[in-house]
């Protein structure tokens, strides 16, 4: 069966460092990746969309990495700032039906 | 920019009552909407899938009885949970596909409706 996996449950870094979160997958072939932010008790929000083709996509301080042979995306966060902080959620799709991680929480201290 | 609404955000319900959440696209036609359960501190899980005028479509272990789906228009969908039982207390989240314009195929997710059975 399809599995999404976000590397940790929660991450802690300082301000001004960049934040990794990592997001891996089995039995499953995506056409692309998205990445979302969702704050406590509320909806999510889209980030980024990549690709199957693509390798890297960047919006300003977020980067995102897709590598459909390791089967995995890294999403980055340069120069985190503490309203940075939220749950980062992966979600994989070949049609519009998302497939979603659980999330990592990242914390940025100031 | 394209935004999703959901009501109520919030609503307590009497076990084995029946409660209607709405999900509207504001400034675009959806022709898809999706429906969403999410437990604290787990993953989002698609419950069904609703085109304009035909039948949502149900997934694994979602028992389209008793989570009735209904998407009249091109704007609203709605979720009513009958026959509500505690263990339906959840986090409930719509998203919206939109096919217009620079909006086009991009999904907009609500904001939440949270569901307590008592």
């Amino acid at each position: 069966s399809q599995k999404i996996e976000q590397n940790s449950e929660a991450l802690n870094i300082q301000e001004g460092k960049t934040a990794t979160l990592t997001c891996n997958y089995t039995n499953y072939s995506p056409a692309y990746l998205q990445w979302y932010r969702q704050d406590p008790g509320r909806g999510p929000v889209f980030l980024l969309l990549i690709r199957e083709n693509e390798k890297e996509k960047r919006k300003e301080r977020l980067k995102v990495t897709f590598d459909t042979t390791l089967k995995q995306s890294l999403f980055h966060i340069t120069a985190s700032q503490p309203a940075d902080s939220a749950t980062y959620l992966c979600a994989l799709a070949n049609d519009y039906k998302l497939s979603f991680g659980a999330g990592t929480t990242v914390t940025v201290r100031a | 920019g394209a935004v999703v609404s959901q009501h109520p955000s919030r609503v307590i319900c009497k076990s084995g009552t029946s409660v209607k959440i709405e999900c509207r696209s504001l400034d675009f036609q959806a022709t898809t909407m999706f429906w969403y359960r999410q437990f604290p501190k787990q993953s989002l899980m698609l419950m069904a899938t609703s085109n304009e005028g035909s039948k949502a479509t149900y997934e694994q272990g979602v028992e389209k009885d008793k989570f009735l789906i209904n998407h009249a228009s091109l704007t609203l969908s709605t979720l009513t949970v009958t026959s509500a039982h505690p263990e339906d207390s959840s986090f409930y989240i719509c998203s919206a596909r939109s096919s217009q314009g620079l909006s086009g195929n991009t999904i907009y997710f609500g904001e939440g409706s949270w569901l307590t059975v008592v």
